[in-house]
């Protein structure tokens, strides 16, 4: 079956850095997104990385092993506003997201 | 702003009431989708519509109806509904369905309660 993990919450204080994980089993890989969802609104998209190797976008990079099924999101100098819940989502040889049921990031001043 | 409208917002309704949610996108996109968001559990994708033709249904029990008169808008139509349909009803759309063009864009979503 097809199957996407994350923890379900984490809690860090503001400036510091965190690591969400994510690991995922497909029927074929086409991709993996990460999305930002503060409550009460839309997820917003933050990243996609279908190759190995990280990618850096301003405080946020984001981070993949085809070969592990892994990838994680990392934010740096973390602020009030990064409390939210991120979604890591794959994409599998249909092109259909599988989602994960997020992980609820918590910041402490 | 996504550029994806949903409503209403908030939804009350009871099990023998009929009710839409009403989606719209700006974006020019081709695709749109419905997805059910429960409290701690993964996006659960519902329906997939690209150039206005379905192209998925998940499994999803007859008394949820999609509705795609156009690639602008999407509608659920609702009838029937039991207590654990409450959920967070969320549309999206994308450019396309394919390996480049999958990025979704979504909308804020409506709050249902099922009584």
């Amino acid at each position: 079956g097809q199957n996407i993990d994350q923890p379900t919450e984490m809690t860090a204080t503001e400036g510091a850095i965190v690591q969400i994980n994510c690991t995922y089993q497909t029927s074929g890989f086409n991709g993996l997104f990460w999305y930002q969802q503060h409550a009460g609104e839309a997820p917003t998209f933050l990243s996609y990385n279908v190759l190995d190797g990280l990618e850096e976008k301003g405080r946020f990079s984001s981070f993949l092993s085809r070969s592990k099924g892994y990838s994680y999101l990392l934010l740096k100098e973390l602020q009030m506003k990064d409390s939210a819940s991120y979604l890591c989502a794959a994409m599998d040889s249909n092109y259909q997201l599988i989602w994960g049921a997020g992980t609820k990031l918590i910041i402490k001043p | 702003e996504t550029g994806v409208t949903q409503t209403p917002r908030h939804l009350v309704m009871g099990m023998t009431n009929k009710k839409s949610l009403k989606c719209e996108q700006h974006l020019g996109h081709n695709a749109m989708y419905w997805y059910k968001q429960s409290a701690k559990k993964p996006l659960e994708l519902m329906f997939v519509y690209n150039f206005k033709e379905q192209t998925e249904n998940n499994s999803v029990p007859s008394r949820f109806s999609p509705e795609c008169p156009n690639s602008s808008h999407l509608f659920l139509h609702l009838h029937t509904l039991q207590p654990e349909d409450s959920a967070l009803y969320l549309c999206a759309s994308s450019q396309g369905t394919g390996l480049y063009d999958n990025e979704q864009f979504f909308g804020p979503g409506t709050r249902l309660t099922v009584l």
